[in-house]
Protein backbone atom coordinates (compact mmCIF):
# COMPACT_ATOMS: atom_id res chain seq x y z
CA UNK A 1 0.00 0.00 0.00
CA UNK A 2 1.39 3.80 -0.59
CA UNK A 3 2.00 5.16 2.83
CA UNK A 4 0.90 9.23 2.84
CA UNK A 5 2.36 11.21 5.34
CA UNK A 6 1.38 14.76 6.30
CA UNK A 7 3.28 17.23 8.12
CA UNK A 8 2.77 19.23 10.47
CA UNK A 9 0.35 16.89 11.92
CA UNK A 10 -0.91 20.25 13.22
CA UNK A 11 -0.89 23.65 13.09
CA UNK A 12 -1.48 27.03 14.84
CA UNK A 13 -1.60 30.29 12.67
CA UNK A 14 -3.15 33.43 12.38
CA UNK A 15 -6.30 35.05 10.65
CA UNK A 16 -4.06 36.65 7.65
CA UNK A 17 -0.72 33.67 7.84
CA UNK A 18 0.33 31.93 4.95
CA UNK A 19 0.24 28.13 5.29
CA UNK A 20 1.76 25.25 4.12
CA UNK A 21 0.99 22.12 4.73
CA UNK A 22 2.93 18.92 3.06
CA UNK A 23 2.60 15.48 2.00
CA UNK A 24 4.95 13.05 1.10
CA UNK A 25 3.79 9.80 -0.52
CA UNK A 26 5.73 5.88 0.09
CA UNK A 27 6.48 5.85 -3.84
CA UNK A 28 5.59 8.04 -6.86
CA UNK A 29 1.89 9.02 -7.79
CA UNK A 30 2.37 10.90 -10.47
CA UNK A 31 -0.51 13.36 -10.32
CA UNK A 32 -3.02 11.42 -8.61
CA UNK A 33 -2.82 13.61 -5.89
CA UNK A 34 -5.81 15.62 -3.94
CA UNK A 35 -6.79 17.35 -1.13
CA UNK A 36 -9.54 17.70 1.08
CA UNK A 37 -10.69 20.19 4.25
CA UNK A 38 -13.00 18.55 6.62
CA UNK A 39 -14.92 20.78 9.73
CA UNK A 40 -16.09 18.91 12.42
CA UNK A 41 -19.13 17.33 12.17
CA UNK A 42 -19.51 17.65 8.36
CA UNK A 43 -18.30 15.53 5.61
CA UNK A 44 -14.88 16.18 3.47
CA UNK A 45 -14.92 18.89 0.67
CA UNK A 46 -12.79 18.45 -1.83
CA UNK A 47 -9.97 21.45 -2.55
CA UNK A 48 -7.82 20.48 -4.81
CA UNK A 49 -7.31 17.42 -7.11
CA UNK A 50 -4.64 16.44 -9.50
CA UNK A 51 -2.06 17.92 -7.56
CA UNK A 52 -2.81 21.79 -8.79
CA UNK A 53 -6.15 21.97 -10.08
CA UNK A 54 -9.25 23.81 -7.70
CA UNK A 55 -12.20 22.36 -7.13
CA UNK A 56 -14.94 24.59 -8.48
CA UNK A 57 -16.22 27.00 -5.33
CA UNK A 58 -13.27 27.16 -3.47
CA UNK A 59 -11.35 30.40 -3.08
CA UNK A 60 -8.42 31.29 -5.13
CA UNK A 61 -6.00 31.73 -1.46
CA UNK A 62 -5.95 27.61 -1.99
CA UNK A 63 -3.21 26.57 -3.72
CA UNK A 64 -1.16 22.86 -4.41
CA UNK A 65 1.72 22.06 -5.79
CA UNK A 66 4.55 19.44 -6.35
CA UNK A 67 5.10 15.80 -8.34
CA UNK A 68 6.60 12.52 -7.92
CA UNK A 69 6.18 11.68 -4.19
CA UNK A 70 6.19 15.33 -2.30
CA UNK A 71 3.20 17.75 -2.52
CA UNK A 72 1.91 20.73 -0.85
CA UNK A 73 -0.87 22.57 -0.05
CA UNK A 74 -0.99 26.39 0.38
CA UNK A 75 -3.43 29.06 1.81
CA UNK A 76 -2.04 32.48 1.14
CA UNK A 77 -4.31 34.25 3.90
CA UNK A 78 -5.86 32.36 6.39
CA UNK A 79 -9.25 33.16 6.69
CA UNK A 80 -11.66 32.42 9.71
CA UNK A 81 -13.27 29.89 7.91
CA UNK A 82 -9.97 27.94 6.91
CA UNK A 83 -9.82 26.52 10.56
CA UNK A 84 -9.97 22.75 9.99
CA UNK A 85 -8.59 19.61 9.29
CA UNK A 86 -6.93 18.53 6.02
CA UNK A 87 -6.02 15.75 4.02
CA UNK A 88 -4.21 14.16 1.10
CA UNK A 89 -5.12 11.45 -0.97
CA UNK A 90 -3.94 9.28 -3.24
CA UNK A 91 -5.62 7.56 -5.99
CA UNK A 92 -2.70 6.66 -8.02
CA UNK A 93 -2.84 2.75 -6.69
CA UNK A 94 -6.09 0.55 -5.18
CA UNK A 95 -6.44 0.88 -2.60
CA UNK A 96 -7.01 4.80 -2.15
CA UNK A 97 -5.17 5.80 0.88
CA UNK A 98 -5.22 9.19 2.88
CA UNK A 99 -2.58 10.78 4.99
CA UNK A 100 -3.27 11.13 8.69
CA UNK A 101 -4.56 15.16 8.72
CA UNK A 102 -3.48 18.37 9.57
CA UNK A 103 -5.11 19.97 12.13
CA UNK A 104 -5.24 23.82 11.98
CA UNK A 105 -5.94 25.52 14.34
CA UNK A 106 -6.45 28.98 15.76
CA UNK A 107 -3.23 30.95 17.60
CA UNK B 1 -23.73 19.38 -9.04
CA UNK B 2 -25.35 16.39 -7.20
CA UNK B 3 -26.24 15.23 -3.33
CA UNK B 4 -25.65 11.75 -1.95
CA UNK B 5 -27.40 11.16 0.80
CA UNK B 6 -26.52 7.91 3.34
CA UNK B 7 -28.60 5.80 5.72
CA UNK B 8 -29.05 2.77 7.46
CA UNK B 9 -26.77 3.03 10.02
CA UNK B 10 -27.16 2.35 13.71
CA UNK B 11 -26.00 0.04 16.84
CA UNK B 12 -25.31 -3.63 15.92
CA UNK B 13 -23.37 -6.58 17.83
CA UNK B 14 -20.26 -7.48 17.04
CA UNK B 15 -20.76 -10.47 13.89
CA UNK B 16 -23.73 -8.82 13.04
CA UNK B 17 -24.47 -7.80 9.33
CA UNK B 18 -25.54 -3.83 8.08
CA UNK B 19 -26.47 -2.49 4.83
CA UNK B 20 -25.97 0.71 4.10
CA UNK B 21 -27.74 2.79 1.54
CA UNK B 22 -26.64 5.89 -0.42
CA UNK B 23 -29.03 7.54 -2.36
CA UNK B 24 -28.02 9.78 -4.92
CA UNK B 25 -29.75 12.98 -7.25
CA UNK B 26 -28.82 15.74 -8.95
CA UNK B 27 -26.60 13.92 -11.70
CA UNK B 28 -26.05 10.83 -13.71
CA UNK B 29 -25.07 7.96 -11.16
CA UNK B 30 -25.04 5.31 -13.93
CA UNK B 31 -21.97 7.14 -15.27
CA UNK B 32 -20.12 7.27 -12.03
CA UNK B 33 -17.27 5.14 -9.93
CA UNK B 34 -18.67 5.74 -6.73
CA UNK B 35 -16.49 4.79 -3.42
CA UNK B 36 -17.39 4.25 0.64
CA UNK B 37 -15.06 6.09 2.61
CA UNK B 38 -15.53 5.86 7.09
CA UNK B 39 -13.78 7.66 9.80
CA UNK B 40 -13.76 6.08 13.00
CA UNK B 41 -14.64 8.44 16.10
CA UNK B 42 -11.61 10.70 16.30
CA UNK B 43 -9.62 9.84 13.46
CA UNK B 44 -8.92 10.12 9.82
CA UNK B 45 -10.46 9.15 6.66
CA UNK B 46 -10.19 5.19 5.59
CA UNK B 47 -11.09 4.78 2.08
CA UNK B 48 -13.23 0.94 2.77
CA UNK B 49 -14.01 0.56 -1.31
CA UNK B 50 -15.00 1.30 -4.91
CA UNK B 51 -17.60 0.25 -7.27
CA UNK B 52 -16.89 0.97 -10.86
CA UNK B 53 -20.09 1.85 -13.50
CA UNK B 54 -21.80 -0.08 -15.67
CA UNK B 55 -19.43 0.76 -18.86
CA UNK B 56 -16.66 -0.74 -16.27
CA UNK B 57 -18.79 -3.65 -15.37
CA UNK B 58 -19.54 -2.74 -11.98
CA UNK B 59 -16.53 -4.35 -10.69
CA UNK B 60 -15.64 -3.40 -7.07
CA UNK B 61 -12.34 -2.75 -5.21
CA UNK B 62 -12.18 -3.41 -1.20
CA UNK B 63 -9.59 -2.21 1.20
CA UNK B 64 -7.86 -5.12 3.21
CA UNK B 65 -9.69 -4.59 6.47
CA UNK B 66 -12.83 -5.49 4.82
CA UNK B 67 -12.37 -7.42 2.01
CA UNK B 68 -14.25 -10.67 2.00
CA UNK B 69 -16.46 -8.92 5.04
CA UNK B 70 -18.12 -6.47 2.95
CA UNK B 71 -19.70 -5.97 -0.46
CA UNK B 72 -20.40 -3.12 -2.37
CA UNK B 73 -23.58 -3.25 -4.85
CA UNK B 74 -25.10 -0.07 -6.58
CA UNK B 75 -28.79 -0.14 -8.66
CA UNK B 76 -28.29 2.44 -11.38
CA UNK B 77 -32.04 2.35 -11.74
CA UNK B 78 -33.04 3.68 -8.35
CA UNK B 79 -29.62 5.56 -8.16
CA UNK B 80 -28.70 3.96 -5.11
CA UNK B 81 -25.61 2.49 -3.90
CA UNK B 82 -25.07 -0.14 -0.99
CA UNK B 83 -22.95 -1.66 1.61
CA UNK B 84 -23.20 -4.65 2.86
CA UNK B 85 -21.25 -4.99 6.15
CA UNK B 86 -21.14 -8.51 7.77
CA UNK B 87 -19.30 -10.27 10.37
CA UNK B 88 -19.25 -6.65 11.69
CA UNK B 89 -16.47 -6.23 14.30
CA UNK B 90 -15.57 -3.70 17.09
CA UNK B 91 -13.32 -1.77 14.89
CA UNK B 92 -15.66 -0.99 11.85
CA UNK B 93 -17.48 1.48 14.49
CA UNK B 94 -17.35 4.94 12.36
CA UNK B 95 -19.22 7.01 10.15
CA UNK B 96 -19.24 6.10 6.87
CA UNK B 97 -19.44 8.47 3.67
CA UNK B 98 -20.34 7.51 0.30
CA UNK B 99 -18.64 9.57 -1.88
CA UNK B 100 -18.93 10.71 -5.99
CA UNK B 101 -15.96 9.34 -7.90
CA UNK B 102 -14.48 12.48 -10.52
CA UNK B 103 -12.38 11.70 -12.83
CA UNK B 104 -10.14 14.60 -14.95
CA UNK B 105 -7.51 15.43 -17.01
CA UNK B 106 -7.41 14.72 -21.32
CA UNK B 107 -4.51 12.57 -22.21
CA UNK B 108 -4.18 11.16 -18.34
CA UNK B 109 -7.09 10.65 -15.99
CA UNK B 110 -6.39 11.50 -12.62
CA UNK B 111 -9.21 10.67 -9.67
CA UNK B 112 -11.03 12.13 -6.81
CA UNK B 113 -13.95 12.27 -4.59
CA UNK B 114 -16.16 15.83 -5.19
CA UNK B 115 -19.71 15.05 -3.86
CA UNK B 116 -19.61 13.76 -0.48
CA UNK B 117 -22.88 12.45 1.45
CA UNK B 118 -22.93 14.03 5.24
CA UNK B 119 -22.73 10.34 6.73
CA UNK B 120 -24.01 7.70 8.39
CA UNK B 121 -23.09 6.21 11.95
CA UNK B 122 -22.52 2.65 12.38
CA UNK B 123 -21.94 1.89 15.80
CA UNK B 124 -20.68 -2.21 16.82
CA UNK B 125 -20.73 -3.14 20.15
CA UNK B 126 -22.16 -5.67 22.76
Amino acid sequence: DIQMTQSPSSLSASVGDRVTISCRASQTITKYLNWYQQKPGTAPRLLIYSVSSLQSGVPSRFSGSGSGTDFTLTISSLQPEDFATYYCQQTYLIPITFGQGTRLEIK
Amino acid sequence: EGQLVESGGGLIQPGGSLRLSCAASGFTFSDHYMDWVRQAPGKGLEWVGRSRNKANTYTADYAASVKGRFTISRDDSKNFLYLQMNSLKIEDTAVYYCARGFWSGYHTFYYSMDVWGKGTTVTVSS
